[in-house]
């Protein structure tokens, strides 16, 4: 079956530690999202790449980076400048203009 | 920079009851908009996209309307069931966002027996 794949589930990270995602899709979409969810709160969006070997800041990308050197995976590191890590992260991706967007099942990184 | 206002922020009804989620944004000219369904800890499913050139898209129980004139989306829900309690959330793309889904905070949503 065709779908994204987030990992870990739960993630753990120690003060001065570099964490990363993994986000892989087999949908053969082009484009790929990161969104950081705190509670009760929206969606709001980290990076975004349109294309392989491309990428642009959302809203909020300080202390984060990611990296699209293939098509199906965008993994998204959160470095040690990012202080307040806790949140749900969210991946998403989406084929074309005016088609669904598709969410893996997200990860909730921690602090230690 | 688009905005997204989703009211309200939660509710709770009985079961069987029809009920109304809002979502308002504030540029009319957007490209789609979508709903979509989150339960606890989990990820984000589409329910309904709508294109800008749409005025409603129904499934099943769902039905999704789009007023663009006036900034407005209502998702409407038939027949309420347990099984509907979620968080429900809408995103707008537009041209001026880069087509970059634009997400509100969601409805929470609670049917008890």
């Amino acid at each position: 079956d065709g779908g994204i794949t987030q990992s870990p589930k739960y993630l753990f990270r120690k003060e001065g530690q570099n964490v990363t995602l993994s986000c892989e899709q087999n949908l053969n979409h082009d484009a790929m999202y990161w969104y950081r969810q705190d509670p009760g709160q929206g969606l709001r969006l980290i990076y975004y790449s349109q294309i392989v070997n491309d990428f642009q800041k959302g809203d909020i990308a300080e202390g984060y980076s990611v990296s699209r050197e293939k098509k199906e995976s965008f993994p998204l590191t959160v470095t040690s400048a990012q202080k307040n890590p806790t949140a749900f992260y969210l991946c998403a991706s989406e084929g074309a203009y005016n088609e669904k967007l598709f969410f893996g099942s997200g990860t909730q990184l921690s602090v230690l | 920079k688009q905005e997204v206002t989703q009211i309200p922020a939660a509710l709770s009804v009985p079961e069987g009851e029809n009920l109304v989620l809002n979502c308002s944004f504030t540029d009319s000219a957007i490209y789609n908009l979508q709903w979509f369904r989150q339960d606890p800890g989990k990820g984000l499913t589409s329910l309904l996209l709508i294109q800008s050139s749409q005025r409603e898209q129904t499934s099943g129980r769902l039905n999704a309307s789009l007023d663009k004139s006036s900034g407005r989306s209502t998702l409407y829900i038939a027949a309420s069931q347990p099984g509907d309690s979620a968080t429900y959330l809408c995103a707008v793309s537009d041209e001026g966002g880069s087509y970059i889904p634009t997400f509100g905070r969601g409805t929470s949503l609670i049917v008890h027996p």
